[in-house]
Parts: C-alpha cells; structure tokens; sequence
C-alpha cells in the first residue's frame, strides 16, 4: 500500500545511546516531516525537508539531526540519547505530488530513553 | 501562521451532529484551514481544508464565517469511532513545502453511547 513507513515500530535506549529513525515514502513528493508527540500533547515539529539534499529546523530541533539522501527517505538521528526524547515520532509526507496540505502519517515510532 | 483558538474537549451523543468550533481571527487572505484528527496514539489523520468556501466530503463539512475568523468542523452523525483530538490549522497554501503544518494541542471529542 502506499504511503509513510517508519521502523523501527518500538525502541527502548539507555541514556547517551545513539540511534537512527528511518522514514520512507512512496508518494513521490518532495517534502518529509518529523514530529514528535509527548503524552497528553500535540505534534511538535523537529525538522522538515522540502526537498531532496536540503532540509530546516522545526520547532524543537535540539539533540536531533536528519538526513535527506533521496527523495523516498528522511531519517531521524538522536546521538546521544536523553529521557527528555521518551517520545513517540511521527514521519509524513503530502499525500500526492502537490503539496495541497493533506498529509499522509507513519504509524509512529515509540522511543523511551531511561 | 494564524494562531488557533480550539476547546479542550467536548461531548457529542452517538448519532447526532457533532459541531467542532475553531476561532482564528487572525487568518490572513492566503491562509487555509486545515483539520485533522487523531484517534488513540496513531498518526493523525487529515479531514479537510478550505479557504473561504464550505467544502464538503465523504468525512466531514467544513464551515467558515464570511469574516473567515472561525469555522466549524462538523460530523453529520457521530460514532463511537469518532471519538479521537482534532486539530485545527491555519496555514498558506505551500506547493513547495517549506511551511509545514503546525499542530495545537486540539479538541478531545468523546462520543458518548
């Protein structure tokens, strides 16, 4: 089907771990999101792409960085974990070509950092 | 972007109308309001937009004052599926898409059997 796949699904990191969020879509659009949502809150946005081999900083983009090798994946790196990112982190993209503001959403990806 | 004003939650009864309300009395004339929702802990899910016209579809009616300062979402006959927060946004119409969607804390709407 298409559309926005994140792995890993579930993730648990001791404090100071690195790790890397994969995102990938088949929509063929150009720009990819990373949110990030804490319990009880709403999406916060950590970085964005517009397009492939470039990319800006959200609202909360501290202790992250991202990368935009191609125009199907965006990942999302933590490299040295802290409690603060127990997180759960959605990926989307535009669902179409043209960016009408109707996004399409990853299932998410559960992070707990102890 | 224009900020939205949203309540924190609401109560519908299963079956009827639910009317969610959205101020945004600070929209410009290129802004478009945007509603999502999200059911449980999923990734949101979108409903509809429009600019100054009501639009409609399979999900939901989208009503917007002729001030453009508010609008209402509206489930013509809530289920119990409904039940989930649902953000309201404001934001210019992005081809590019380098203005991301930026979410509030939304409306929890339960629907109540």
């Amino acid at each position: 089907n298409a559309g926005v796949t994140q792995t890993p699904k579930f993730q648990v990191l001791k404090t100071g771990q690195s790790m890397t969020l994969q995102c990938a879509q088949d929509m063929n659009h150009n720009s990819m999101y990373w949110y990030r949502q804490d319990p009880g809150m709403g999406l916060r946005l950590i970085y964005y792409s517009a397009s492939e081999g470039t990319t800006d900083k959200g609202e909360v983009p501290n202790g992250y960085n991202v990368s935009r090798l191609n125009k199907r994946e965006f990942s999302l790196r933590l490299e040295s974990a802290a409690p603060s990112q127990t997180s759960v982190y959605f990926c989307a993209s535009p669902a179409g070509e043209v960016n009408t503001g109707e996004l399409f959403f990853g299932e998410g990806s559960r992070l707990t950092v102890l | 972007d224009a900020k939205t004003t949203q309540p924190t939650s609401m109560d519908c009864a299963e079956g009827r109308a639910a009317n969610l309300p959205c101020n945004h009395s600070t929209i410009s004339g290129n802004e478009y309001v945007y509603w999502y929702r999200q059911i449980h802990s999923q990734g949101p899910q979108y409903i509809i937009h429009g600019l100054k016209n009501n639009e409609t579809n399979e999900m939901a009616s989208l009503i917007i004052t002729e001030d453009r300062k508010s609008s209402t979402l509206i489930l013509p006959h809530a289920t119990l599926r409904d039940t989930a927060v649902y953000y309201c946004i404001v934001r210019v119409h992005s081809p590019s898409g380098n203005t991301p969607l930026v979410f509030g804390k939304g409306t929890r709407l339960s629907v109540i059997a």
